[in-house]
This record gives C-alpha cells, sequence and structure tokens, in this order.
C-alpha cells in the first residue's frame, strides 16, 4: 500500500515560516491535500489540490508540489497554528484510494 | 451550512459490535460519498473505506474487510459505520468526513465531531 513519509515534528518562531514534507514514490502523479489537527479537535482542510485553499483559511497557507515530495507552508506562523498536520493523496489504482501521511507535530516557540 | 453531526460515545465489550452514526445537513446527500476515518489514542489517521450514498456502493480497507459495513440511509440523510468482532485495537475516534471525489483525486472537506469507541472487558 502506498506510504506518505512527515517529519515527527517541527518547530517554529512565532513571525517565521513553517515547511512541512510529504513524500512518496508516486506523490508526482497525485495530488495531495493537507489537514490541520488541533488537539481534541476534528481534522480541518487547510489546503487541497496540491495548493488551492477552502474558503476561510489564510492565506499563510499555501502549498506545492515537486517530485516526489509535497510541501505546506505556513507563513507569519500564529501561536494558533499549533497543531498535527497530516497530507493525504487519494490513490485511485489502489484497492484502498484513501492514504494520510505519517502526520507533522508544529510547535510553536 | 454543510453538517456532520455523529452518534455519542460507545463502550464495548470484545467481540461485540459497535455502530456509529453520522447525520449529514446543509447539502445534497447523495451528491458527495462519505468516508469513514480513525485516530487510535495518540496515533494518526486510519482511512476504513468510504461509501457513495447514491448507489450504495462502498470500499473499505483490506485489513477491515469481513468486519465492516458501511451503509446510508437516504431518506435521512444518515451514514452509518458499523464494526465487529472488536478488540482492544479498534479503540479510537472514529470520524466520518465528507468525501469529494475527483477525476484528479479526491479529498475530505467538511469532517464530523467524532466518536470515541472504547473496547474494554
Amino acid at each position: 500500500s502506498y506510504v506518505l513519509t512527515q517529519p515527527p515534528s517541527v518547530s517554529v518562531a512565532p513571525g517565521q515560516t513553517a515547511r512541512i514534507t510529504c513524500g512518496g514514490d508516486t506523490i508526482g502523479r497525485e495530488t495531495v491535500h493537507w489537514y490541520q489537527q488541533r488537539p481534541g479537535q476534528a481534522p480541518v482542510l487547510v489546503v487541497y489540490d496540491d495548493g488551492d485553499r477552502p474558503s476561510g483559511i489564510p492565506e499563510r497557507f499555501s502549498g506545492s508540489s515537486s517530485g516526489n515530495t509535497a510541501t505546506l507552508t505556513i507563513s507569519r506562523v500564529e501561536a494558533g497554528d499549533e497543531a498535527d498536520y497530516y497530507c493525504q493523496v487519494w490513490d485511485s489504482s489502489s484497492d484502498h484510494p484513501g492514504v494520510f501521511g505519517t502526520g507533522t507535530k508544529v510547535t510553536v516557540l | 451550512q454543510v453538517q456532520l453531526v455523529q452518534s455519542g460515545a460507545e463502550v464495548k465489550k470484545p467481540g461485540a459490535s459497535v455502530k456509529v452514526s453520522c447525520k449529514a445537513s446543509g447539502y445534497t446527500f447523495t451528491s458527495y460519498g462519505i468516508s469513514w476515518v480513525r485516530q487510535a489514542p495518540g496515533q494518526g489517521l486510519e482511512w476504513m473505506g468510504w461509501i457513495n450514498p447514491y448507489n450504495g456502493n462502498t470500499d473499505y480497507v483490506q485489513n477491515l474487510q469481513g468486519r465492516v459495513t458501511m451503509t446510508a440511509d437516504t431518506f435521512s440523510s444518515t451514514a452509518y459505520m458499523e464494526l465487529g468482532s472488536l478488540t482492544s485495537d479498534d479503540t479510537a475516534v472514529y470520524y466520518c468526513a465528507r468525501t469529494i471525489s475527483t477525476i484528479l483525486g479526491g479529498w475530505f472537506d467538511s469532517w464530523g465531531q467524532g466518536t470515541l469507541v472504547t473496547v474494554s472487558s
């Protein structure tokens, strides 16, 4: 089955930029989506189709993809951005298409 | 606005079954899929499968085949996930999520609040 690898943790000072990577063998052929999950809450979609934002998500959140790696970038980080972040792809060739990354804990220093 | 409201927490004994509901509102229920995602304590997200409420087609992850059943009631706009032969490894928060599936891929744009299922003797 598909494996999406993320760094376990990323630390960033307020006002700086956080970058979270998501690696997978065929990620360049799939669109990547990103979710934010604050402690005790349900996940929230923050980026879909590699780089589009749902309504209500700040422009500080952006996504990109190149080769076998996708990246979620959070600019001008705020304390409220402290959360777990998960990437996700839909592998239509698989018998179970929904696949999540391993997750990254973002800590705001 | 789109809302998914799930049923309340459950405590089950090993070997029992649990059925979690997910009531949708704010959109046409049959126009989007519903996926189920679970999260064991302190762990990441695990996609379990999904159902197309329009035609009832389902797709389950291989390691849950035979134990999980997903259904949808179009009259009440409610999706259900039933998991049987429970073990302690099934202790988790279970989420339903509206699923957008396109030719380019699929993602989950709205989520239920989660249902904690605890399996304990």
